[in-house]
């Protein structure tokens, strides 16, 4: 079944370290791939998406994801984290045929470190 | 400002009561929303497709008798949890697909607790 996998449940940097996301996924030969993020109580923010072309991908505040077909992955990046992008990252796809459903990954809470 | 909105945004009732939580789409008319359900520090779990004028198809899983969905508008899509019980609190997220871009925007969502 198509699915998403996001291995890291938690990860902790700190401020102004590089951050990496990891999110596979399974079958599909090109799946429509997204990243969003989530404050605490709140609803989803769309990071960015990939749908085909360029597989390095650039979103909103300042991060970027690569798509590796080779790797079955979509990881979600940023050269230097601020403190404010403490939140839940969740990888999605969306799932093809009917009405174009979107699944997710367990998510990664980031917490940062001043 | 928000494309999609939810309300209320949180909803406190007693068990055996029923809720309803509506999800709008402001911006655009959507023929199809979804609605999600999230525990405490978990994913979201799809839990159904809200087609306007037609049935709602529900994941598996998901009790089509407690959890009643009406897409009767294509800016309006409402879900009733029916006789809620403390089982049933949690936080519920709506998403519509702006035909135009294809884009699926997210609600703002609900927490519903329930005594």
């Amino acid at each position: 079944a198509q699915s998403v996998t996001q291995p890291d449940i938690h990860i902790t940097v700190s401020e102004g370290a590089s951050l990496e996301l990891r999110c596979n996924y399974s079958y599909g030969a090109t799946p429509y791939l997204f990243w969003y993020v989530q404050s605490p109580g709140q609803g989803l923010q769309l990071l960015l998406k990939y749908f085909s072309g360029d597989t390095l991908v650039q979103g909103i505040k300042g991060f970027e994801a690569e798509f590796k077909r080779s790797q079955s992955s979509f990881n979600l990046r940023k050269p230097s984290v601020h403190w404010s992008d403490a939140a839940e990252y969740f990888c999605g796809r969306e799932i093809s045929g009917g009405y174009n459903k979107l699944i997710f990954g367990a998510g990664t809470r980031l917490a940062v470190h001043p | 400002g928000a494309v999609v909105s939810q309300h209320p945004s949180w909803v406190i009732c007693k068990s055996g009561t029923s809720v309803k939580i509506e999800c709008r789409s402001l911006d655009f008319q959507a023929t199809t929303m979804f609605w999600y359900r999230q525990f405490p520090k978990q994913s979201l779990m799809l839990m159904a497709t809200s087609n306007e004028g037609s049935k709602a198809t529900y994941e598996q899983g998901v009790e089509k008798d407690k959890f009643l969905i009406n897409h009767a508008s294509l800016t309006l899509s409402t879900l009733t949890v029916t006789s809620a019980h403390p089982e049933d609190s949690s936080f519920y997220i709506c998403s519509a697909r702006d035909p135009g871009s294809g884009e699926l925007f997210f609600g703002e969502g609900s927490r519903l607790t329930v005594l």
